[in-house]
């Protein structure tokens, strides 16, 4: 079972941010967030991941919660092509496989 | 830089068939892991090569098999098809020492179709 909980789906406007959150409460002290989308019959795409501290590249940012029990991926102007399911993982560098979730489908409206 | 390419895009096969679909990882990554897609659900683990052995597998019958060449590049392949085959099945590619969260990349997909 996956280790995260994210809401089914959300929506937002084109150019405002979209804020998705996740939950993963049962994390442990070696595991990182990892983020992925997949857009409609194409491979996940990586998005972002985080151990503990906030981050940030190109396409999006990262926060982790100071218990690192949830954390939120920001899209910070969001796009027509952001739609997509995104999905939210925790996975430690021992670990061989990605356990996907049911993720969040997320909706960006013009 | 070529990323994680998968082959073919797109193949339709009759059931009771064999398939081949074939992977090269990103370069620099000596690992590479199978996944399913069935419609509407999530990627399943399929299994993970690694120095050209079978290292870890999921919940997949013995139909489902593979291989790893010297060059990372790997094979899947899926013997006796059945109609519940159908699915997107995606390539992942990454180091097997995993360090820092090192990131796992993915390629687009092979969708096959079993009639």
């Amino acid at each position: 079972d996956a280790k995260t909980t994210q809401p089914p789906s959300m929506d937002c406007a084109e150019g405002r941010a979209a804020n998705l959150p996740c939950n993963h409460s049962t994390i442990s002290g070696n595991e990182y967030v990892y983020w992925y989308r997949q857009i409609h019959s194409q491979g996940p795409q990586y998005i972002i991941h985080g151990l503990k501290n906030n981050e940030t590249n190109e396409m999006a940012s990262l926060i982790i919660t100071e218990d690192r029990k949830s954390s939120t991926l920001i899209l910070p102007h969001a796009t027509l092509r952001d739609t997509a399911v995104y999905y939210c993982i925790v996975i430690g560098d021992s670990s061989y496989k990605l356990i996907f979730g049911s993720g969040t489908r997320l909706l960006v409206r013009p | 830089d070529a990323g994680v390419t998968q082959s073919p895009t797109h193949l339709i096969k009759t059931r009771g068939q064999q398939v081949t679909l074939r992977c090269s990882p990103k370069s620099g990554h000596d690992t590479v892991s199978w996944y399913q897609q069935a419609l509407g659900q999530g990627p399943q683990f399929i299994f993970q090569y690694y120095e050209e052995e079978e290292r870890q597998r999921g919940n997949f019958p013995d139909r489902f098999s593979g291989h790893q060449y010297p060059n990372y590049s790997s094979e899947l392949n899926v013997n006796a098809l059945l109609l519940g085959d159908s699915a997107l099945y995606l390539c992942a590619s990454s180091t097997y020492y995993r360090v820092s969260g090192n990131t796992i990349y993915f390629g687009e997909g092979s969708w096959l179709t079993v009639v």
